[in-house]
């Protein structure tokens, strides 16, 4: 069954540092989202991403952050200083139509 | 805005026996999707099952089926002939029949606990 791959598994950062979480889609999925879950927290939404561009964000999606899909397989989550707040499970998903397909996560952990 | 409820934090269950998480949301639109999601340990988001509203029979893939109550706005999930590998947090999710948004919108999540 075709899976959404994401890397790392876990990353450790320091506050302040740049951060690129990655992410491959399912190949013929069109719609590419992040998402966050804070340790015993909901899943929140971050961004949406059709057709080369953001389609929605949401408030937490700050000017911190930004998605990029640089080689038409991989779909990245940039955040450029990060806080310790930042620390959470990044969750990516890709969709066809509306059945999300999510990947594994990767823990950030900001200290 | 749209909102999900999970009023059980937790909830435990004997291994072969049937449980059921409940789900309630808020809404104003009359088209959307409803949909479960499993994280084990390994934290992954696995679906389990979906909804579409605007079907009035009840989803039901294998051992896992869902009682959707539109008028109600409730949407449980009942999980027959429970086995250890259920042992998860359960999220519930909506998400809009709209053009112009395709975000989930998660609850809280409930914890199940399956004892041998």
């Amino acid at each position: 069954e075709p899976e959404v791959t994401q890397t790392p598994s876990h990353q450790v950062t320091q506050m302040g540092q740049e951060v690129i979480l990655r992410c491959v889609p399912i190949s013929n999925h069109l719609y590419f989202y992040w998402y966050r879950q804070i340790l015993g927290q909901k899943v929140e939404f971050l961004v949406s991403f059709y057709n080369n561009e953001i389609s929605e964000k949401s408030e937490i999606f700050d000017d911190q952050f930004s998605v990029e899909r640089p080689d038409g397989s991989n779909f990245t989550l940039k955040i450029r200083s990060t806080k310790l707040e930042d620390s959470a499970m990044y969750f990516c998903a890709s969709s066809e139509v509306y059945g999300y397909t999510f990947g594994s996560g990767t823990r950030l952990t900001v200290v | 805005a749209q909102t999900v409820t999970q009023s059980q934090p937790e909830m435990s269950v004997q291994e072969a026996e049937t449980v059921t998480l409940s789900c309630t949301y808020d809404t104003s639109e009359s088209d959307y999707y409803l949909f479960w999601y499993k994280q084990p340990p390994s934290r992954q988001m696995i679906l389990v099952i979906r909804q579409e509203a605007y079907k009035q029979q009840n989803a039901t893939e294998n051992r896992f089926s869902v009682n959707f109550q539109k008028a109600a706005k409730s949407f449980s999930l009942k999980i027959s002939d429970s086995q250890l590998g259920d042992a998860a947090m359960y999220f519930c999710a909506y998400r809009p029949f709209r053009y112009n948004t395709d975000k989930l919108i998660f609850g809280t999540g409930t914890r199940l606990q399956v004892f041998p």
